[in-house]
């Protein structure tokens, strides 16, 4: 069966400093791979989304970025956070050729003071 | 205009009772549905997809009415364990979901 990892479960960053969040999949290949942001009392905003290794789309611009080094391996970062980035992050995967809905990761809760 | 509305509740449900509620989509296009649960604090859960016939999976029931770009989840019988966030999802390019803001649901006893 498939997996999803997601860390830090929590994280609290000061302004400025940089970020790095992992997400794994488990036990498939070539999945979609998504991350969204949710802020509080918030509907999901996607932010990246990747259909293979090396490739990213980007939803919002912003000061954010992701990375996909390794086809289960996706990588959000930030260089510098800024008060706005708090938000609970969530990785989710798909099945490449179905239309099939998402798994999402526990997440991590970001709080930049 | 949002792809995805709801209203964002909060529905309070008398344990036992039924509740419904909606979801509109703009993109017509659109081929895959799904209902999500999310509770507080934690990650979204997929609920159930929805179906063109409608589909009932125990004490849920979900529609689609495609004409008026409508989704509908009918929770019969209500748990205090039913109380949750329930975001509608529609399906777009790329294998693309657009999630809803969600609909809260508080069942009392």
């Amino acid at each position: 069966s498939q997996t999803i990892h997601q860390w830090p479960a929590t994280l609290v960053q000061p302004v400025g400093s940089p970020l790095s969040l992992e997400c794994t999949v488990e036990g498939t290949s070539n999945p979609n791979l998504y991350w969204y942001r949710q802020a509080a009392g918030r509907g999901l905003q996607l932010l990246f989304y990747s259909v293979g290794i090396g490739q990213i789309s980007s939803e919002v611009p912003q000061n954010l970025s992701a990375s996909r080094p390794q086809d289960r391996q996706f990588i959000l970062s930030s260089k510098k956070l800024l008060l706005s980035d708090s938000g609970f992050y969530l990785c989710a995967w798909t099945f490449r050729d179905r239309a099939l809905g998402y798994t999402f990761g526990s997440g991590t809760r970001l709080t930049v003071v | 205009r949002k792809e995805v509305e709801q209203d964002p509740g909060p529905f309070n449900v008398p344990e036992g009772a039924t509740v419904a509620f909606n979801c509109t989509y703009s993109n017509s296009a659109s081929q895959s549905f799904f209902w999500y649960r999310q509770d507080c604090r934690k990650e979204p859960k997929l609920l159930m997809s929805v179906y063109s016939s409608g589909n009932e999976d125990g004490r849920f029931t979900a529609q689609l009415n495609r004409a008026s770009q409508y989704i509908s989840l009918l929770i019969r019988d209500s748990k205090l364990s039913d109380s949750a966030t329930y975001l509608c999802v529609v399906g777009g390019s790329w294998g693309k979901l657009q999630f809803g803001a969600g609909t809260q649901v508080v069942v009392t006893p």
